[in-house]
């Protein structure tokens, strides 16, 4: 089974500032995807990045960028230059690639940013 | 917009009652997903279809139920609505069932609320 760990429940960063989400994972899986997810206030759930286990380079999109550390099985999120448009709920999801049978995203429980000025 | 499309956006109905949550997924994706996020229970994984074949089934009730229609449109129906049903429903959709690479793409949610 997978699972998913953010271990900040909240997090604050003033405006300018860079700021890193922490997402720890485990599975057994040799190849999998990892994401990120943005879900503000009003609801809807924004895919940011995604990084592959068999990548060799970190991914980057924009003012995003994907810290993957394979051997400790972390995927941090890097937010540069924060706006206050990203104070947000912030979550990792992975899912196992397998070729034969369905792979569902799972989740973990997500951090509140908020960005100050 | 990430083009799947879910309505109704809102929804309020009485316990009891039955509702049905409509998604289109984006162009040329054939997998469609569900997913239940509740403030208790997190993003909870429904089922998946992929072609209009059942693929995955989660945290499902045995009151909802399902299909993915030959225009690859999806409906999740809810019935015997009980007050810990109320939720944000979420459908999403990805060019493959199995992973391969393939992000998945989240619709806005229908926001349910059940009283």
């Amino acid at each position: 089974a997978q699972k998913i760990t953010q271990t900040q429940p909240g997090m604050f960063v003033q405006e300018k500032e860079a700021v890193t989400l922490d997402c720890t994972y485990d599975t057994s899986d040799p190849s999998y995807g990892l994401f990120w997810y943005k879900q503000p206030s009003s609801g809807e759930m924004i895919f940011l990045i995604y990084q592959g286990s068999y990548d060799q380079q970190n991914a980057t999109e924009g003012r995003y960028s994907l810290n993957f550390q394979k051997a400790r099985k972390s995927a941090n999120l890097v937010i540069s230059a924060s706006q206050l448009g990203d104070s947000a709920m912030y979550f990792c999801a992975m899912r196992v690639i397998n070729t034969g049978t369905a792979s569902k995203l799972t989740f973990g429980t997500g951090t509140r940013l908020q960005v100050t000025l | 917009d990430s083009g799947v499309t879910q309505t109704p956006k809102h929804l309020i109905t009485a316990t009891g009652q039955r509702v049905t949550l409509r998604c289109s997924p984006r162009s040329g994706d054939l997998s469609v997903y569900w997913y239940q996020q509740s403030l208790d229970q997190g993003l909870q994984f429904l089922i998946q279809y992929y072609n209009g074949e059942e693929r995955a089934k989660g945290n499902i009730l045995e009151r909802f139920s399902a299909q993915q229609f030959p225009d690859l449109h999806s409906e999740l129906n809810l019935s015997s609505l009980e007050l810990g049903d109320s939720a944000l429903y979420f459908c999403a959709s990805s060019v493959s069932a199995t992973g391969s690479g393939n992000t998945i793409y989240f619709g806005e949610g229908s926001w349910l609320t059940v009283v």
